[in-house]
């Protein structure tokens, strides 16, 4: 298995600018979850979907951030329009079960100038 | 008062060290806890569950005290590879909520 993808791996974008990630996660895995980590704040929950349903998104920081999970194989973080507070690493992960084991993705390191 | 505090560190240890890092989580209703590890620029990867009778796996001991609401990770004879960021994580088992994650203890062994 190729384990959770994400991308893009890098993004440099300017102040307002719209900013969509992608993700897939492990296929026969039904729940995952979008983080952002930042050496201020750690590691902070966005969101995280069960079978493509939003289950929690009471982590997404205000109306600028959206997501979708169209199918079971693919999710997008859309991020519009940035702000440069919104700089941070924005990991996918996705698991079998709201509690267990996450298996992360590489991660997509965002810099809004 | 955070879901779950840890000491930010850094540790800093000679190899062959033994080293202790604590969690403490806030709601006493939690049923499940980990810990990850997170090297540099690299995503997180579980190392370990914390089992109420505690656990071993090599030289990671992982403790839970329910009454103090801590958990512990204990690293014995502690290896250069060793360095890295672990966090502490825990299922707070209350309405929608997943996993939360400490902000992570950074540990550097030295040689």
């Amino acid at each position: 298995d190729a384990g959770v993808i994400q991308s893009p791996r890098h993004e440099v974008t300017e102040m307002g600018q719209e900013v969509t990630l992608r993700c897939k996660p492990i296929s026969g895995h039904d729940y995952l979850f979008w983080y952002r980590q930042t050496m201020m704040r750690g590691l902070e929950l966005l969101i995280y979907f069960n079978n493509n349903v939003p289950i929690d998104d009471s982590g997404m920081p205000e109306d600028r951030f959206s997501a979708k999970m169209p199918n079971a194989s693919f999710s997008t973080l859309k991020i519009q329009p940035s702000e440069p507070r919104d700089s941070a690493v924005y990991f996918c992960a996705s698991s079998m079960t709201s509690v267990g084991e996450q298996f992360f993705g590489p991660g997509t390191r965002l810099t809004v100038l | 008062r955070k879901e779950v505090e840890q000491d930010p560190g850094p540790f800093n240890v000679p190899e062959g060290a033994t080293v202790a890092f604590n969690c403490t989580y806030s709601n006493s209703a939690s049923q499940s806890f980990f810990w990850y590890r997170q090297d540099c620029r690299k995503e997180p990867k579980l190392l370990m569950s914390v089992y109420s009778s505690g656990n071993e796996d090599g030289r990671f001991t992982a403790q839970l005290n329910r009454a103090s609401q801590y958990i512990s990770l204990l690293i014995r004879d502690s290896k250069l590879s060793d360095s890295a960021t672990y966090l502490c994580v825990v299922n707070p088992y209350t309405g929608r909520r997943a996993l939360t994650f400490g902000s992570g203890t950074r540990l550097q062994v030295q040689p």
